[in-house]
């Protein structure tokens, strides 16, 4: 069965830390992305990542920086956390656009709370 | 940037029955793909029904089915014969030519016994 893993499903981190979030797909995704989820806000993309060693911004990444060293592996890094950054967190993958069915996978989320 | 609006934040419908979840988008791509995602209290994203938009006709799978009009950029969700395990959050979705996917605010459905 295919998967997207999330290495957390719940974190409670202090105002400061420096948070990694792990994300391993098993599907060979050339695609990787990064949502945070807020009630009322829906899915909001932070960052996605076409190929290793690729990465574009979404519409939130401020706070946030990314790294995808190996194809497989997509990291969040939230360099100093704040308050405002607790929230869930969803990774998914996607095969190339135009692949027969193609859509997203998704994690299972990490709820992440910043104290 | 493309965005998706769902303006029914709250529904309820009683098992067996039908209801309908409202979606519009913004977007002047010609191309792109349009998603239905269920979200169930476990939090695990699950992919409804999909549906392409230079297809006419209105995908279906089972009970779901959809109502796009891409004139109008409108694309709804109906749920037949409603049942309990209907009962989550519901996004639309939209993915662009770049292959980048943009959500909705989500409806969250309950199904009432």
């Amino acid at each position: 069965d295919v998967k997207v893993t999330q290495s957390s499903r719940y974190l409670v981190k202090r105002t400061g830390e420096k948070v990694f979030l792990e994300c391993v797909q098993d599907m060979d995704h050339e695609n990787m992305f990064w949502y945070r989820q807020d009630p009322g806000l829906g899915l909001r993309l932070i960052y996605f990542s076409y190929d290793v060693k690729m990465k574009e911004k979404g519409d939130i990444p401020e706070g946030y920086s990314v790294s995808r060293e190996k194809k497989e592996r997509f990291s969040l890094i939230l360099e100093s956390a704040s308050t405002n950054q607790t929230s869930m967190y969803l990774c998914a993958s996607s095969s190339p656009r135009g692949v027969p069915n193609e859509k997203l996978f998704f994690g299972s989320g990490t709820q992440l709370s910043v104290l | 940037a493309q965005t998706v609006t769902q303006s029914q934040p709250e529904m309820s419908v009683q098992e067996a029955e039908t209801v309908t979840l409202s979606c519009t988008y913004d977007t002047s791509e010609s191309n792109y793909y349009l998603f239905w995602y269920k979200q169930p209290p476990s939090r695990q994203m699950i992919l409804v029904i999909r549906q392409e938009a230079y297809k006419q006709q209105n995908a279906t799978e089972n009970r779901f089915s959809v109502n796009f009009q891409k004139a109008a950029k409108s694309f709804s969700l109906k749920i037949s014969d409603s049942q309990l395990g209907d009962t989550a959050m519901y996004f639309c979705a939209f993915e662009n030519t770049g292959n980048q996917f943009y959500f909705g605010t989500g409806t969250s459905l309950t199904v009432i016994p």
